[in-house]
């Protein structure tokens, strides 16, 4: 049973667009939600996070949405750039415990 | 500089051949943890460890072994290697921010 999904394996975008990401979860105990960013021959590194106890979280050019009766997260990119061709990972947990990953989006942004 | 640190970067190796992979971390965190990650599976926890000497299992522990000893260090030792766990590793570290630093990971051939 895989509690956290990304549906969509890649996503093209061109360059100054808006990019959207989405990830389902079935786990109504999740708690706290996180993107990570994953270049080739590369740890992933953090993103951006949101607690459930908001619906919205801003950083930059990343917004983070939580639609809690829908078990559903996105991430936005606006504009989108060719640094942010990467894989995109959505992540949850519950409390202090373990981290469940999705299995990645890759992100293309065209020139 | 804050990091995780892992080694060996690449190990051939062959099947029944026990090997250690070291994680180490300068961040003084308590939570660590090891994943794999393989094509169209995205990031799959082995085990991790919520201090010193406190360890459990992730969703893909059998074949692999860990210890918590110190709390900068983090082995994922395989006892016993097969082809089945040819994969990309990373460890990872989580203090008191919810995110996890994740080392530069480790790709594992088993022949």
């Amino acid at each position: 049973d895989q509690q956290v999904k990304q549906n969509s394996p890649s996503l093209s975008v061109q360059e100054g667009r808006i990019s959207i990401l989405n990830c389902d979860y079935t786990n109504s105990m999740f708690d706290y939600f996180l993107w990570y960013k994953k270049y080739p021959a590369e740890g992933p590194t953090f993103l951006i996070s949101i607690s459930s106890i908001k619906d919205k979280n801003e950083d930059g050019r990343f917004t983070v949405f939580l639609n809690k009766s829908a078990k559903h997260l996105s991430l936005h990119i606006v504009p989108s750039q060719p640094g942010d061709s990467a894989v995109y990972f959505c992540a949850a947990r519950q409390g202090a415990g373990k981290s469940t990953f999705g299995d990645g989006t890759t992100l293309t942004v065209k020139p | 500089e804050a990091q995780v640190t892992q080694n060996p970067r690449y190990l051939i190796t062959v099947t029944g051949k026990k090997l250690t992979v070291t994680c180490s971390q300068n961040m003084n965190h308590e939570y660590m943890s090891w994943y794999r990650q393989d094509p169209g599976l995205g990031l799959r926890q082995i085990y991790y460890s919520m201090n010193v000497e406190v360890t459990d299992k992730g969703d893909v522990p059998e074949g692999y072994k860990v210890s918590r000893k110190e709390k900068r260090n983090f082995p994922l030792i395989l006892e016993s290697p097969s082809p089945n766990q040819t994969s990309l590793y990373f460890c990872a570290s989580r203090g008191g921010s919810r995110e996890q630093y994740f080392g530069p990971g480790t790709r594992l051939t088993v022949t």
